[in-house]
């Protein structure tokens, strides 16, 4: 099965700094990926969606954006984070032909 | 819209008893239904997986059945355990969705004092 690996686990960024999180997969090829976001009290919400290389669909208006530079590679950017931007990151994965996702351990971000 | 919605928000259980989760959406034409598991601060584990034409799955302790008639799903825990403790959350795979977008409840935390 898939594995997918996250990083970094916490982070404490300024407001207007830039961000990246890193998502790689192993264990499968051509998955859909997925960053989700999970705000306190309330669901997870999809950020960015991709299906394939180079592929990035938003489902929201933010001020973050997605990148998918290699097939098992996923990264979610800013370049200048707001304290909206404070939550736990979530990256998730549907392997080719499955239709069970499978989700990273997350990313806490903090923005001050 | 589609939603999903779970109820109770928490719930508190002495060790060994057994319990339900409910979860509910608002449209019958869905994919698939998952429930997962998150530890405090953790990823999201993946429980049980029900494809629309199936009515239940198991795994060990865990029963989840779906009746997408009616646009519900319960998650059934025997016997629990302190090690249950966790929230619990339930997701639908509506059909006209994003790409295999998961549309998720709010969860239920679960407390399963020894």
């Amino acid at each position: 099965s898939q594995t997918i690996h996250q990083w970094p686990a916490t982070l404490v960024q300024p407001v207007g700094s830039p961000l990246s999180l890193e998502c790689t997969v192993e264990g499968t090829s051509n998955p859909n990926l997925y960053w989700y976001r999970q705000a306190a009290g309330r669901g997870l919400q999809l950020l960015f969606y991709s299906v394939g290389i180079g592929q990035i669909s938003s489902e929201v208006p933010q001020n973050l954006s997605a990148s998918r530079p290699q097939d098992r590679q996923f990264i979610l950017s800013s370049k200048k984070l707001l304290l909206s931007d404070s939550g736990f990151y979530l990256c998730a994965c549907l392997a080719g032909g499955s239709t069970e996702a499978f989700f990273g351990q997350g990313t806490r971000l903090t923005v001050v | 819209k589609q939603e999903v919605t779970q109820i109770p928000a928490a719930l508190s259980v002495p060790e060994g008893e057994n319990l339900v989760l409910n979860c509910s959406f608002t449209d019958s034409a869905i994919y698939n239904l998952q429930w997962f598991r998150q530890d405090p601060g953790k990823g999201l584990t993946s429980l049980l997986l029900i494809q629309s034409s199936q009515r239940e799955q198991t795994s060990g302790r865990l029963n989840a059945s779906l009746d997408k008639s009616s646009g519900r799903s319960t998650l059934y825990i025997a016997a629990s355990q302190p090690g249950d403790s966790a929230t619990y959350l339930c997701a639908v795979r509506f059909q006209g969705g994003s790409q295999g977008n998961l549309i998720f409840g709010k969860g239920t935390k679960l407390s399963v004092k020894p």
